[in-house]
């Protein structure tokens, strides 16, 4: 089992929808979650972090995290076509970061 | 406030020959952790440096080699490339170590390409 995974898509959605993004991990002592956004040849930049259950909100992006079901998860409101990328997952279980092979989002015009 | 700045960004380099990428942190960014990225791999964790200390080591052969100055600055090493080896390195800052905050962020670099032919 890998230590983090993702669905690596392609997911495709509708402009203007809700994107849907999830990611379970395995080591359940594990204590903050990253969303990264990366777009073809570029380097991942950070969206946001979470460390506690329940919802964090930044703009159009929510992270949720639940602990007992070792699941996170990114929605992205209103979805735009420049939201196109691939979203990496990154887990912290301690000394390292550990990234999900991420989920590439199509947002259709 | 400059970011993660790597170099080269770009470099060919031959089967057998070695390779030393460069990486300056985030003004007051302490840690220093590098990523391999392929498309088969995803980002695998190179290692982390902290204090000039490497601090964790992700499994790679010996051949992958690193280290960090006084200034913070990084370097890695890769000798007797090999075909493989092929791939965007990323360098990421933080301002300490990895898990030793709940919110401690890594910040990438804009990567070095490597290609080895």
């Amino acid at each position: 089992q890998k230590e983090v995974e993702q669905n690596s898509g392609p997911l495709s959605v509708p402009e203007g929808a809700i994107a849907s993004l999830n990611c379970t991990y395995s080591d359940r002592g594990s204590q903050s979650f990253f969303w990264y956004r990366q777009y073809s040849g570029k380097s991942p930049e950070l969206i946001m972090f979470i460390y506690s259950n329940g919802d964090k909100e930044d703009g159009r992006f929510t992270a949720q995290l639940n602990k007992a079901s070792q699941y996170v998860s990114l929605l992205i409101r209103d979805s735009q076509p420049s939201d196109s990328a691939t979203y990496l997952c990154a887990v912290n279980g301690g000394e390292k970061l550990t990234f999900g092979t991420g989920t590439r989002l199509t947002i259709i015009p | 406030k400059a970011g993660v700045t790597q170099t080269p960004r770009y470099l060919i380099k031959t089967r057998g020959q070695q390779v030393t990428l460069s990486c300056s942190p985030i003004s007051g960014h302490r840690s220093v952790s590098w990523y391999q990225q392929t498309p088969g791999q995803g980002l695998q964790f190179l290692f982390e440096y902290f204090s000039e200390t490497q601090r964790n080591k992700g499994n790679f052969p010996g051949r992958f080699s690193g280290r960090q100055f006084s200034n913070s600055r990084s370097e890695m090493n890769v000798s007797t490339l090999e075909l493989g080896d092929s791939a965007l390195y990323l360098c990421a800052s933080s301002i300490s170590r990895t898990g030793s905050l709940p919110g401690n962020t890594i910040y990438f670099g804009e990567g070095s390409w490597l290609t080895v032919v």
